[in-house]
């Protein structure tokens, strides 16, 4: 079964620093999507960003990217210029297809708190 | 962003009652999914359809039950609802040009007494 293990329960950071954000996955499959959702304290699931495992370039959107290590099954988030509206829980998510339908497996989430 | 609605946002009831939650999409996506989030286990899958009266298990389905009889809702029912279905419950959608993204809506705070 795959799994998504996020192994930092809590990060800080200081308001214009940089951050990374760990995320390990298990799966035996060789094409498959990855995700970073933001949830702030509005509790909506807001997508940050997302990875195809067959593209060798690492995802960016704005501050946000990731460095993806396929090999490793290694999926971090890095934010650059770490704003106060950065502060939320994070969740690494994996994507299962299977038999037509697309689900998405979680990991606990990583709080990030950013300091002024 | 996403048109998806979900209602009620908050609801509190009591064991043993019947609940059902509605989800409300207006991008006529192919599927749809309902998440539960509690403390310590972020989101798990309760059941997810992939079209009209086509609907799945997830992970967690004991005592949910759910239909969708048209592609823009898809219900969640607590048939007797229990204090450990307190929780805060998520709609999700993707189809479309990406049907790998998933895209949530706000979610519903549900509180069994």
């Amino acid at each position: 079964a795959q799994t998504v293990t996020q192994s930092q329960p809590e990060m800080s950071v200081q308001e214009a620093e940089t951050v990374t954000l760990s995320c390990t996955y298990d799966t035996s499959e060789s094409d498959y999507y990855l995700f970073w959702y933001k949830q702030p304290p509005s509790r909506q699931m807001i997508l940050v960003i997302r990875q195809e495992a067959y593209k060798q370039q690492n995802a960016t959107e704005n501050r946000f990217s990731v460095n993806f290590q396929k090999a490793a099954k290694s999926f971090s988030l890095k934010i650059s210029d770490s704003q106060l509206g950065d502060a939320a829980m994070y969740f690494c998510a994996y994507r299962v297809s299977q038999g037509g339908s697309e689900k998405l497996v979680f990991g606990k989430g990583t709080k990030l708190t950013v300091n002024p | 962003d996403a048109g998806i609605t979900q209602s009620p946002r908050h609801k509190v009831t009591e064991t043993g009652t019947p609940v059902t939650l509605r989800c409300h999409q207006t991008e006529n996506h192919r599927y749809m999914y309902w998440y539960r989030q509690d403390p310590g286990h972020g989101l798990r899958l309760i059941h997810y359809s992939y079209g009209v009266k086509d609907t799945d298990k997830g992970e967690v389905s004991d005592g949910y039950s759910v239909s969708r009889s048209k592609t823009e809702d898809f219900l969640l029912t607590l048939e007797s609802a229990t204090s450990s279905q307190t929780s805060v419950y998520f709609c999700a959608i993707s189809g479309g040009q990406a049907p790998e993204t998933q895209y949530f809506g706000p979610g519903t705070r549900l509180l069994v007494l």
